[in-house]
């Protein structure tokens, strides 16, 4: 699961700012989960994409949040106008197929709004 | 809506020891995978175990274990011979087989490894 490249590790923002999340699934995976964990807490959905499609995004906050996964280069989880209550550890899982298969995760990206 | 639950917040265990971890789930699904999910400090979330439902026989992988009650609805992992390396949180996690198949997790329990 090494595989799963999210950068940065760490990103600071200040309220109002832009944050972008990248996310390189292991090659040759086309699925990719985003999951945010706020602290002391589980992991929780966001969205599902495959390759230059949204399948799921039922956990997808109605504002300020989206996400792509070109057909060429990494996933991409975009926060507009962040605010502290965006202050999260957020994940990134790719798998190859639907089915039986387990996701595979990075490391996840440390937001910090100050 | 499929929800997980972990009642015990922490845990702690002597090195060599075993411990158990509670992990309860509600679905009205017939076919899915349950997970535990290893985080250390790294943040890295390490699959521990997994199991699928239509099986009956309980998966194991080296010190780790389950007990899978599928009418009882509970998933517990069994950590035997406990290590300093083994602490860290650990997450119990749903996956619906079809649809999107996203992962609901629970909230999660430290343990600690006591020397």
């Amino acid at each position: 699961n090494a595989g799963v490249m999210q950068n940065p590790r760490h990103l600071v923002r200040r309220r109002g700012q832009e944050a972008r999340l990248r996310c390189s699934p292991v090659k040759g995976h086309s699925h990719v989960y985003w999951y945010r964990q706020l602290p002391e807490e589980g992991l929780k959905f966001m969205v599902y994409l495959q390759k230059e499609n949204i399948i799921d995004e039922s956990g997808m906050p109605k504002e300020r949040f989206s996400a792509e996964f070109p057909k060429e280069g990494p996933s991409i989880l975009r926060i507009q106008q962040v605010v502290r209550g965006d202050s999260a550890a957020y994940f990134c899982a790719s798998s190859p197929s639907r089915g039986r298969t387990e996701a595979f995760f990075g490391q996840g990206t440390r937001l910090t709004v100050v | 809506a499929q929800t997980v639950t972990q009642s015990q917040p922490e845990m702690s265990v002597q090195e060599a020891e075993t411990v158990t971890l509670s992990c309860t789930y509600d679905t009205s699904e017939s076919d899915y995978y349950l997970f535990w999910y290893k985080q250390p400090p790294s943040r890295q979330m390490i699959l521990v175990i997994r199991q699928e439902a239509y099986k009956q026989q309980n998966a194991t992988e080296n010190r780790f274990s389950v007990n899978f009650q599928k009418a009882a609805k509970s998933f517990s992992l069994k950590i035997s011979d406990s290590q300093l390396g083994d602490a860290a949180m650990y997450f119990c996690a749903y996956r619906t087989q079809g649809g999107s198949e996203k992962l609901v997790f629970g909230k999660g329990t430290k343990l600690t490894v006591n020397p």
